[in-house]
């Protein structure tokens, strides 16, 4: 079946302007993750959605970052004012909380965020 | 806050060999997941440990979990070139305040099979 989708694979952009970047997660999975990875790092949490609600967003590093999950599907991480320092690869992953899924994490390709 | 720490940074091995990469955490979990990332691309789960005395194999790997040491140990046997790639650990579950869904990852290690 379908994995995790997410658009654009890449976008490059001016400091200072707005971008999107959307995540579609596995059919039927209730929960969906951002997170982010910089060259040579681990992926670093950013937010975490269980149906439409964020239930955790504590790593989202300021107020310029915000996530939606409007209708518990699709989900867009937006990023105002961006900056130089918010360059790196973002992940999306879900997972399904049914029982014996063990919350497992399924990632998509990323989209690498390049901000000049 | 958890730590995951992941070593050695960087493995170099020649094809046959075996190797233990090791993965320490600072708090209590109840889960431990290894990813494998290929250049370039996204993560790929490899396994999923629930519980202490945890043993998984796939393959040429093998993954074992002792929560009362805080560790992980992914074992590499008789490696081949295709196993080059990056492993993560990762810790989720109910540690030390996080949140149920959040996974925090160690740095990763970079394994090379080398004919």
């Amino acid at each position: 079946g379908a994995g995790v989708s997410q658009t654009p694979s890449n976008k490059v952009t001016e400091k200072g302007k707005y971008v999107e970047l959307r995540c579609d997660p596995i059919s039927g999975h209730t929960a969906l993750y951002w997170y982010r990875q910089s060259l040579g790092q681990g992926p670093e949490f950013l937010i975490y959605f269980q149906g439409t609600g964020a239930a955790d967003d504590s790593g989202l590093p300021n107020d310029r970052f915000f996530a939606v999950r409007p209708e518990g599907s699709v989900s867009t991480l937006k990023i105002q004012r961006t900056e130089r320092g918010d360059s790196a690869v973002y992940l999306c992953a879900s997972s399904s909380h049914s029982s014996g899924s063990y919350n497992e994490q399924f990632f998509g390709p990323g989209t690498r965020l390049t901000v000049l | 806050e958890l730590k995951v720490e992941q070593n050695p940074l960087f493995l170099s091995m020649q094809e046959g060999k075996n190797y233990t990469i090791y993965c320490n955490y600072s708090t209590t979990s109840d889960r431990l997941y290894w990813y494998r990332q290929d250049p370039g691309k996204s993560l790929e789960s490899l396994f999923v440990l629930l519980s202490n005395g945890a043993v998984k194999q796939e393959g040429r790997l093998m993954a074992s979990l002792d929560t009362k040491a805080r560790l992980s140990t992914l074992h590499i046997t008789a490696a081949v070139h295709d196993l080059s790639a990056t492993y993560f650990c990762a810790v989720g579950g109910l540690a030390g305040g996080t949140s149920y869904g959040k996974l925090t990852f160690g740095q990763g290690t970079i394994l090379t099979v080398h004919p």
